[in-house]
C-alpha cells in the first residue's frame, strides 16, 4: 500500500534559518505530489504541487520543493524562515486515477522570533 | 468567495449513536472528499464523490457512508459510533475529479465520542 513518511515531527528554528522538511513516499508508479500547510487556527491550504516537468517547483511565500524520483522524495525547502511560517506542514501523494490522497503525519514547525 | 463550509463545528455523541456531518463545497466545485484526522496524524482519506458518484473509498468500515447531492454538497454518516471515531472530520472540494486538482479544505467538524 502507498504510504508517505515525514520523518521530522517537530522542528524548531530561529528566524532567518534555512528550512528543509523531508517527505518520502512508497509507490513505484507515477504520482502527483503536494505540500499543504496549516497555520494556527486556520484550515489546510495548498503550498505547492508537482505533477510533471521541472522537478524543482516553487510555491507561495518563498517555499520550494524538489522531486527526486530515484529517492522517492519531495522535500520542502525555504532559504530563510520567518516567525509567520510557524505552522504544521503536510506532504501528500496521489496516484493519477485513484482519487485517493495519502497524507503524511505532518511536521510541526515553530519559528522563534 | 466563500470557502468550504462544514457543519456543525463541534459535536459530542455517545457510543452507539449515529452522526451526520455536512459539507458545502466552494461554488463551482463538483468534487467533495472526506478525511478523518486523529490527533497527531495526517488526514486519512475516507471517500471522494464526483458528480454524485463515489469515486474512491479509503480503508474505513461500512459504518461510514456518504452521499453527494445535486447541488454538490455532501453528507458523511457514521453509524454505531465507537470511541475511536473521535477525530476531526475534514471536507475538501476540488473543481473536478482529476487527481491533479488541488483540494480546498474546510475547517472541519470536531467529533467527540463519550
Amino acid at each position: 500500500a502507498q504510504s508517505v513518511s515525514q520523518h521530522n515531527h517537530h522542528v524548531i528554528l530561529s528566524e532567518a534559518a534555512s528550512l528543509e522538511l523531508g517527505c518520502n513516499y512508497s509507490y513505484g508508479g507515477t504520482v502527483n505530489l503536494f505540500w499543504y500547510v496549516q497555520y494556527p487556527g486556520q484550515h489546510l491550504q495548498l503550498l505547492l504541487k508537482y505533477f510533471s516537468g521541472d522537478p524543482l517547483v516553487k510555491g507561495i511565500k518563498g517555499f520550494e520543493a524538489e522531486f527526486i524520483k530515484s529517492k522517492f522524495s519531495f522535500n520542502l525547502r525555504k532559504p530563510s524562515v520567518q516567525w509567520s511560517d510557524t505552522a504544521e506542514y503536510f506532504c501528500a501523494v496521489i496516484s493519477p486515477g485513484t482519487y485517493k490522497y495519502i497524507f503524511g503525519t505532518g511536521t510541526r514547525l515553530k519559528v522563534l522570533a | 468567495d466563500a470557502g468550504v463550509t462544514q457543519s456543525p463545528t463541534h459535536l459530542i455523541k455517545t457510543r452507539g449513536q449515529h452522526v451526520t456531518l455536512r459539507c458545502s463545497p466552494i461554488s463551482g466545485h463538483k468534487s467533495v472528499s472526506w478525511y478523518q484526522q486523529v490527533l497527531g496524524q495526517g488526514p486519512q482519506f475516507i471517500f471522494q464523490y464526483y458528480e454524485k458518484e463515489e469515486r474512491g473509498r479509503g480503508n474505513f468500515p461500512d459504518r461510514f457512508s456518504a452521499r453527494q447531492f445535486p447541488n454538490y454538497s455532501s453528507e458523511l454518516n457514521v453509524n454505531a459510533l465507537l470511541l475511536g471515531d473521535s477525530a476531526l472530520y475534514l471536507c475538501a472540494s476540488s473543481l473536478g475529479g482529476d487527481s491533479n486538482q488541488p483540494q480546498h479544505f474546510g475547517d472541519g467538524t470536531r467529533l467527540s465520542i463519550l
